[in-house]
């Protein structure tokens, strides 16, 4: 089946630790996104991608790295620099376009102990 | 002013009524308009699509934007415990997704 796949469903991760979420898709789409969602603030873009080798940042991108080396690959580090990194990690992809909508993972809980 | 505004509820509804979620925004810009539907530890699923202005209606879901109060709609009809989840909007500019609005969801539940 086409989706989005991302891994692990829950993570635990102590202070001071760097930690990658994976997130690959098969549906041949040329973009990818990583969004934060926390309670009450609703989804926060952190990166995006429309290209391999190629990432742009988004609204919350201090802390966190990407990097893009295949089409179906977009996989995301929180880093120990992130002050705040407990929350809900969203992957996204969509085609590159005006209007065309974005398809999202079930998600990554990242808890920080 | 923020960009998007939807009102978080949350709001609980009995099984058969319907639902009408609402959001409002500030950029005219706006063309492109979304609703999404997350289940609790879920990402969102798509649920409507509507460019411009108008209504769209799928099933027993309708979705209206009216683009002169900067207004969109989400109606649920005869709701189902199942619908019970949070409604996100989205909204962007003829522009890349990377531009698309979210609200901040509003959580329904539809009680048996």
């Amino acid at each position: 089946d086409g989706g989005i796949t991302q891994s692990p469903k829950y993570l635990f991760r102590k202070e001071g630790q760097n930690v990658t979420l994976s997130c690959e898709q098969n549906l041949n789409h040329d973009a990818m996104y990583w969004y934060r969602q926390d309670p009450g603030q609703g989804l926060r873009l952190i990166y995006y991608s429309q290209i391999v080798n190629d990432f742009q940042k988004g609204d919350i991108a201090e802390g966190y790295s990407v990097s893009r080396e295949k089409k179906e690959s977009f996989p995301l580090t929180v880093t120990s620099a992130q002050k705040n990194p407990t929350a809900f990690y969203l992957c996204a992809s969509s085609v590159i376009g005006a209007g065309n909508t974005i398809y999202f993972g079930e998600g990554s809980w990242l808890t920080v102990v | 002013q923020k960009e998007v505004e939807q009102d978080p509820g949350p709001l609980s509804v009995p099984e058969g009524a319907i639902v009408s979620l609402n959001c409002t925004y500030s950029n005219s810009a706006f063309q492109y308009f979304m609703w999404y539907r997350q289940y609790s530890r879920k990402g969102p699923e798509l649920l409507m699509y509507t460019y411009s202005s108008g209504n769209k209606e799928d099933g027993r879901f309708t979705a209206q934007v009216d683009k002169s109060s900067k207004y969109i709609s989400l109606f649920i009809r005869d709701s189902q415990p199942s619908d019970s989840a949070t409604y996100l909007c989205a909204m962007s500019v003829q522009g890349g997704s990377e531009k698309l609005v979210f609200g901040k969801g509003t959580k329904l539940t539809v009680n048996p």
